[in-house]
Formats: structure tokens, C-alpha cells, sequence
């Protein structure tokens, strides 16, 4: 089986644009959670979605969003961008009833550089 | 809210020493707990995790871990380290029942040394 991808791997922006990262989970895997990876800070959960619907929720502002769409894909936006949301965003996949359930099995994340 | 402590952020060792991670989480109720490993260049994987049952719990690699719920712990263990464990090692809980996110701890940075 494939494993999780994601694209873009490598992302430059300015302050003030958005961008909108992509991750297809492992076939037959409905949950997709989003995590952003800073030294220091670990892993900050960001959102996780199952069947189209968003089931949790970190604490992140409202320009941090996401989507899942009914082949299990699933995107996250992040709007008006600061310098600190530069980081690695992580998404993981998760089968039968999620995370909560069971083992996550990560992509190699898309690195975000905000200038 | 669960919330999840890792107390070294930088372990060194030698080739054959015992390695003993420190996690401590806060929850008051029952959860479920997980390790995963980063190695150098590759992606995030589980290493054990607990759901119930026996409290020591064995995951890939000889790598163990053991839940004392009277310390909310779960400090991961292995016996002789090699060179290959060099990794970013997570602790992970989220609480059992429904559908609670995960939240994972800071991470601590493991060098093996030979």
C-alpha cells in the first residue's frame, strides 16, 4: 500500500499571501489529522477529519482551516500568513474509527518557509 | 484538556547503555497512550501503544513501555541502545471514549553514540 503523501514538500511565501497544502492518506484510511511541527514545541494538533467532517479541533486562529473531500483527501489552508507559521505541517492517516483508535501513520510533510 | 510532559529534550548515550525516556501526562480520566520515533530523515511511526490490558507493553525494535497510572507515566524503556535509535523519540495520549484528539509531547532527541 502507498503510504500518506503530501504536496507541496517545500513552500516559500511572504507575509500577508495563503497557502493550501495537500494530503492523500493511505488507501481505505477515512481519518486525515493535521499537525504543525516546530522545534521546541512538538507537535501542535491542528485538525482532524473523518468521512468529510471535521471531528476535532486545536487551538489554532481561524486562519488555519481545512477540508476533506469524499476520496478521503484532504487540504489545509492557512490564510494572511505570519512569520510563525513557518514550520513542518504534518498530516497522518488513520484507519478504521481514527485517531482515537488507533495508530497514525504520517507523511513526510510539507515544509513552510514564511519570508 | 490532556496535556503531555517530556522531561529530557536531549539524551546522549553510549552504544549498550539502558535508555529510560521520561512522560507524565496530565488527564484525570482513562486514556490511551502511544510513542512514536522519527529517525533521522524519515517519517513520524509508532513505536507501542497502549489501549488497556497488560500495563508493559512491547513495541518494535525491543523498545518497551510501562503505564503506571498512580504516577500518570508511561516512560519508555530498552534495555541496550544502539546507534540505529538515534531519532526524535514523541510520547502521545489522548483520552479513551469518543473521539478525542491526540496530543503529543515535546519530543526528546536521542544520540546513540558509538
Amino acid at each position: 500500500k502507498a503510504g500518506v503523501t503530501q504536496t507541496p514538500r517545500y513552500l516559500i511565501k511572504t507575509r500577508g499571501q495563503q497557502v493550501t497544502l495537500s494530503c492523500s492518506p493511505i488507501s481505505g484510511h477515512r481519518s486525515v489529522s493535521w499537525y504543525q511541527q516546530t522545534p521546541g514545541q512538538g507537535l501542535q494538533f491542528l485538525f482532524e477529519y473523518f468521512s468529510e467532517t471535521q471531528r476535532n479541533k486545536g487551538n489554532f486562529p481561524g486562519r488555519f482551516s481545512g477540508r476533506q473531500f469524499s476520496n478521503s483527501r484532504s487540504e489545509m489552508n492557512v490564510s494572511t500568513l505570519e512569520l510563525g507559521d513557518s514550520a513542518l505541517y504534518l498530516c497522518a492517516s488513520a484507519p478504521g474509527q481514527g485517531s482515537a483508535y488507533n495508530e497514525q501513520f504520517f507523511g513526510p510533510g510539507t515544509r513552510l518557509t514564511v519570508l | 484538556a490532556q496535556s503531555v510532559s517530556q522531561h529530557n529534550h536531549h539524551v546522549i548515550l553510549s552504544e549498550a547503555a539502558s535508555l529510560e525516556l521520561g512522560c507524565n501526562y496530565s488527564y484525570g480520566g482513562t486514556v490511551n497512550l502511544f510513542w512514536y520515533v522519527q529517525y533521522p530523515g524519515q517519517h513520524l511511526q509508532l513505536l507501542l501503544k497502549y489501549f488497556s490490558g497488560d500495563p508493559l507493553v512491547k513495541g518494535i525494535k525491543g523498545f518497551e513501555a510501562e503505564f503506571i497510572k498512580s504516577k500518570f507515566s508511561f516512560n519508555l524503556r530498552k534495555p541496550s541502545v544502539q546507534w540505529s535509535d538515534t531519532a526524535e523519540y514523541f510520547c502521545a495520549v489522548n483520552a479513551a471514549g469518543g473521539y478525542q484528539k491526540v496530543t503529543f509531547g515535546t519530543g526528546t532527541k536521542l544520540q546513540v553514540i558509538p
